[in-house]
């Protein structure tokens, strides 16, 4: 059975630090793996992985596959305010081909 | 731009009733997708469609029915609603089917809230 898990499940921290967020999954022919943020609507997209060891950045935030040890981390540097939010991990693939989302972290980032 | 567009945005309904969940995008995406947002569960899948006539059954398809007959709509159906069917439900588009490496995006929309009594 193809599972996602995303640690921790929630996670409080000040303005400034760095978290690091965590994905793993078993997933059969797994293809690609997705980061989306969700704040009080809809997700909305951050980073596709699809290669092993290439990170990904967007401004403060970064991610990178690990399609060894199937995993994947997302780095948020000098967190704001405005980064509080659920982050949803989901690989792309499984015995139906579709995306398999994982529960989210909530990440609560206080001033 | 108005992206993936959803209403409407609240629905309360009472066990038995029947109602149709609107989804429209504007971005000419091939595909289309359903899904419900219940806590502690993630994101999953209803129904989908890889084109206009197209739909195939996702995770959890019991009790809803889509159509899709042309690009720019989804609707989902609710037949006979249930308590089970309360949740968060979410329409989302790509440009092209979901292909690995290839794989565009889904774009999301705001979302419905719907309630069942």
């Amino acid at each position: 059975e193809d599972k996602v898990v995303q640690s921790p499940l929630s996670l409080v921290v000040h303005e400034g630090d760095t978290v690091t967020l965590n994905c793993s999954y078993e997933v059969t022919n797994f293809r690609s793996l997705l980061w989306y943020k969700q704040e009080k609507k809809a997700p909305t997209f951050l980073f596709m992985l699809t290669s092993s060891g290439i990170e990904k950045k967007s401004g403060r935030l970064s991610s990178i596959l690990d399609k060894k040890e199937l995993f994947s981390i997302l780095n948020i540097t000098a967190t704001q305010t405005g980064d509080s939010a659920v982050y949803l991990c989901a690989p792309y693939g499984g015995a139906t081909n579709k995306l398999i989302f994982g529960t989210g972290t909530l990440l609560a980032v206080q001033p | 731009n108005a992206g993936v567009t959803q209403t409407p945005k609240f629905q309360v309904l009472k066990t038995g009733q029947s109602m149709t969940l609107q989804c429209a995008q504007d971005m000419n995406h091939e595909y289309m997708s359903w899904y419900r947002q219940d806590p502690g569960m993630g994101l999953r899948l209803i129904h989908y469609s890889v084109g206009a006539g197209i739909t195939d059954q996702g995770e959890v398809p019991n009790g809803y029915n889509v159509s899709r007959s042309t690009t720019e709509d989804f609707p989902l159906r609710l037949l006979s609603a249930a308590p089970s069917q309360t949740s968060v439900y979410f329409c989302a588009s790509s440009l092209t089917y979901p292909s690995g490496a290839s794989n565009q995006p889904q774009h999301f929309g705001d979302g419905t809230r719907l309630s069942i009594l």
